[in-house]
């Protein structure tokens, strides 16, 4: 049973415009979401992240929001570039019941291409 | 470069073969963490290390045998795997459990024939 879920395996956006990358939970345990990003041949490098007690965070051109009644967080990059065209995964993990935040549960990622 | 070097790149071994993979981070974190990722699966969890002590094990078949001798090297001991071990496995740290912010080896590619 997954417990994040990233329902679109792949993403295709033009140069400049807005990539909107998605991420459901099913676990309301969880308090603390993040985004990675991987490229070929390289592990995956962290991104955003956010807690629970925030619905919005931004860093440059990525925001991340998080709608906790709806169980859902999603990843805006504005503009997007050919450089972001890389596989991304969602995370999510707790602190509650002594769980560390370093033990995440990963989404399945999504292949973002941005073409020129 | 993440500071954290993952050896050997790529293993192929057989069913009865005896291996390792090796991890090193030069980040001065104090935990570390080996996740696998099979083919159209998710990263997964597999342990976790804090201070070199072994605080997660999730529910890892005895096959796989991890061991952490200081904060800064982790190893994962391969003995008797199965075809279906083939994965990408991936070695992380962080500067402590209290966040989620991991930097990720490169990975070393198992494949068991």
């Amino acid at each position: 049973d997954q417990q994040v879920k990233q329902n679109s395996p792949s993403l295709s956006v033009q140069e400049g415009r807005i990539s909107i990358l998605n991420c459901d939970y099913t676990n309301s345990m969880f308090d603390y979401f993040l985004w990675y990003k991987k490229y070929p041949a390289e592990g995956p490098t962290f991104l955003i992240s956010i807690s629970s007690i925030k619905d919005k965070n931004e860093d440059g051109r990525f925001t991340v929001f998080l709608n906790k009644s709806a169980k859902h967080l999603s990843l805006h990059i504005v503009p997007s570039q050919p450089g972001d065209s890389a596989v991304y995964f969602c995370a999510a993990s707790g602190s509650a019941g002594g769980t560390s935040y370093g033990k995440l549960t990963f989404g399945q990622g999504t292949i973002l291409t941005v073409h020129p | 470069e993440t500071g954290v070097t993952q050896t050997p790149r790529h293993l192929v071994m057989g069913m009865t073969n005896k291996k390792s993979l090796k991890c090193e981070q030069h980040l001065g974190h104090n935990a570390m963490y080996w996740y696998k990722q099979s083919a159209k699966k998710p990263l997964e969890l597999m342990f976790v290390y804090n201070f070199k002590e072994q605080t997660e094990n999730n529910s890892v078949p005895s096959r796989f045998s991890p061991e952490c001798p200081n904060s800064s090297h982790l190893f994962l001991h391969l003995h008797t795997l199965q075809p279906e071990d083939s994965a990408l496995y991936l070695c992380a740290s962080s500067r402590d459990l209290n966040t989620g912010e991991l930097f990720f080896g490169e990975g070393s590619r198992l494949t068991v024939l």
